[in-house]
Formats: structure tokens, sequence, C-alpha cells
């Protein structure tokens, strides 16, 4: 299994973009990369996933260098419901393949 | 859509007690679910993966005697606490995963489990 190297917390002001770096030295061909946000006492919400390049959808976009030993999360103009924590995770489906969840990134928006 | 639901979604009780938590899928089919437990200012700590239909493979240091998963059917799996302990006290969150979805998971909302 791929393991994940993550700043443990980030404080970024309100309407800022923040930028989460995750490493995944090990990441297997094909292996994809998942970012999830995780509110207390709540289950871990689905961000944004990609396997190369960028990706961007209505919340997030996802960047991943060519060699893919690192991916990064960006969140623009983060505002204070954004305080939560974020995942990386790295893993596939086959063969029901189970993922690793690292320590995460405490986030903290502050006004 | 893909949505994951569990219930209860907390429970309380007596120590040597046995409960039962309860994953489902809404509106996809599961080929694999997952359990997780998570304590206070934790990750999330993987305890089995179950896979609908056949025996769910523990992951080390889980007693499989203690943590019962069944998972009937493409849309079901339970995860029973059996002779509960204050040390089983915990959030328990379960997460589902198709062929359909690609690679991600979908996470249910979690059950928070205090054993007294």
């Amino acid at each position: 299994l791929a393991k994940t190297t993550q700043p443990i917390s980030m404080d970024s002001y309100e309407g800022q973009e923040v930028n989460i770096t995750c490493s995944h030295n090990n990441i297997a061909t094909n292996d994809y990369i998942t970012w999830y946000q995780q509110f207390p006492s709540q289950g871990p919400r689905f961000i944004i996933q990609g396997y190369k390049t960028k990706v961007t959808n209505e919340v997030a976009s996802l960047f991943i260098p060519a060699d893919r030993k690192s991916s990064t999360l960006s969140l623009p103009r983060v505002s204070l419901s954004d305080t939560a924590v974020y995942y990386c995770l790295v893993g596939n489906s086959g063969g029901y393949q189970k993922v690793t969840f690292g320590t995460g990134t405490k986030l903290q928006v502050i006004p | 859509g893909a949505v994951v639901s569990q219930h209860p979604s907390w429970v309380i009780c007596k120590s040597g007690t046995s409960v039962k938590i309860e994953c489902r899928s809404l509106d996809f089919q599961a080929t694999t679910m997952f359990w997780y437990r998570q304590f206070p200012k934790q990750s999330l700590m993987l305890m089995a993966t179950s896979n609908e239909g056949s025996k769910a493979t523990y992951e080390q240091g889980v007693e499989k005697d203690k943590f019962l998963i069944n998972h009937a059917s493409l849309t079901l799996s339970t995860l029973t606490v059996t002779s509960a302990h204050p040390e089983d006290s915990s959030f328990y969150i379960c997460s589902a995963r198709s062929e359909g979805q690609g690679e991600t998971q979908y996470f249910g909302p979690g059950t928070r489990l205090l054993v007294l």
C-alpha cells in the first residue's frame, strides 16, 4: 500500500487560496489519488480524485506532477466552513484493494 | 448519487452487551464495503474489508470473533460488536465502493458508540 505524508496542520485566512501537498513516493502504476474532507463526528466526504496532471471540479483542483509522487489539493478562496481535516488517499480497485488513511491535514481557517 | 447511510447514528450500551451497526448504500450496489474505527483526534483505522457473499478480511490486530461483519447483499453490511467493553467506545465509519464508482469510496456518516 502506498503510504502518504501530509502536513499535520495548516492555518489560512478567509478568502485565501489554500494548497495542501501530499507525498506518496511509492505510488503504484494503477493507483488513483483521492482527497477527502472530514468534519468532527462525521464521515469523510469525497472532494476530488485524479490519476495524473490536473483535475478540477466545483470545489477544488488537484495537481499531480508527471512522476505522480506527490499531489496538491487546491482550495480557492476558503471560508470558515472549510475548517476540517483533509485526507489524501492512494489506492486502486483491482482485487478489492484497500486504502489506508494517513494522519490528514487539519486546516484551520481564520476570520 | 453515491449515498451511504449508517444506523444508528449513536448508541450507548452496557458493558457485555452486543451492538449491531448497519451500513447501507442507498443508490448504488456496493461490491466492497469497508469498516473503520476512529478514536478522538486520530485518523481512521481500517478494521476490515467486506465483499458481498464472502467472509470479511480483517486487519491485523482486529479480532474477527469480536467484530462480526456480514455483507449479505450488495447494499447492506453489518458490524456487530460482541460483548462490548468501554475500550470499544469509538466512532465507527463504513464506506462502500462499486465498480461503477471507479476508485472512489463513499463514506457513511458514522456511528458513535459509548460503552458504559
